[in-house]
């Protein structure tokens, strides 16, 4: 069951630039997280953000999270070529004790 | 450093033989899980485990089983491989199922070929 649905499907930008990825998602959440994953490997957590919080920053990363809209966005300021991943976003549903249900992912490239 | 090991990158099975896909754990998590990923649908749970011999379905366990004998340890199993199954196979595991502090580590990934 998906319920994470990430925005855009793909971004492509140049270095440098501020990357924006959105997440929406259908329930109410006790977390909302994000993760990257280089080609072909696993899933890097990157950031967790409460559902009582609303902005969480670590180094170039700044996440958002709207529990009214049920949305979140993640931001990459000054991008490299290294953040040339697809970034995902999972939310822990707050129905009881079952797992995260991740999204389909955004595929960012960043040109040099 | 925290680990999730996979006991391959890439594999080559074919149709019909049973298959088993091996993951262990170094952080003493009682949460672990096997999903699937294939383009354009994302990261799919096919099932997890909470604790030593227990198992719950995710949303795509049909032709796969599970094992998890030991806390460090979770197989999947392909009991007859098919070319459907032709796809990336990732492991996680987690301290908590749900509520703060639940982020999962992963795996690097098998990538698994049914011919």
């Amino acid at each position: 069951s998906q319920q994470g649905e990430e925005d855009p499907q793909a971004l492509s930008i140049q270095e440098g630039e501020n990357a924006t990825m959105n997440c929406s998602y259908k329930t109410s959440i006790n977390n909302l997280q994000w993760y990257r994953q280089n080609s072909g490997r696993g899933l890097v957590h990157l950031i967790l953000i409460r559902s009582n919080e609303r902005e969480k920053h670590s180094g170039r990363l700044r996440v958002t999270l709207d529990t009214s809209k049920k949305s979140s966005s993640l931001l990459i300021t000054a991008s490299r070529a290294a953040d040339t991943a697809s970034y995902f976003c999972a939310t822990d549903p707050h129905s009881g004790n079952t797992p995260l249900v991740f999204g389909k992912g955004t595929r960012l490239s960043v040109i040099a | 450093d925290v680990k999730v090991t996979q006991s391959s990158r890439y594999l080559v099975k074919r149709t019909g033989e049973k298959v088993f896909l091996e993951c262990v754990q170094d952080m003493d998590h009682e949460n672990m899980f096997w999903y699937r990923q294939d383009p354009g649908l994302g990261l799919r749970l096919i099932y997890f485990s909470y604790d030593v011999k227990m198992k719950e379905k995710g949303d795509i366990p049909e032709g796969y089983s599970v094992s998890r004998e030991k806390k460090e340890r979770f197989s999947l199993i392909l009991e007859s491989a098919s070319t459907n199954q032709t796809s990336m196979y990732l492991c996680a595991s987690s301290a908590l199922l749900a509520g703060d502090n639940n982020e999962q580590f992963f795996g690097p990934g098998t990538r698994l070929t049914v011919l």
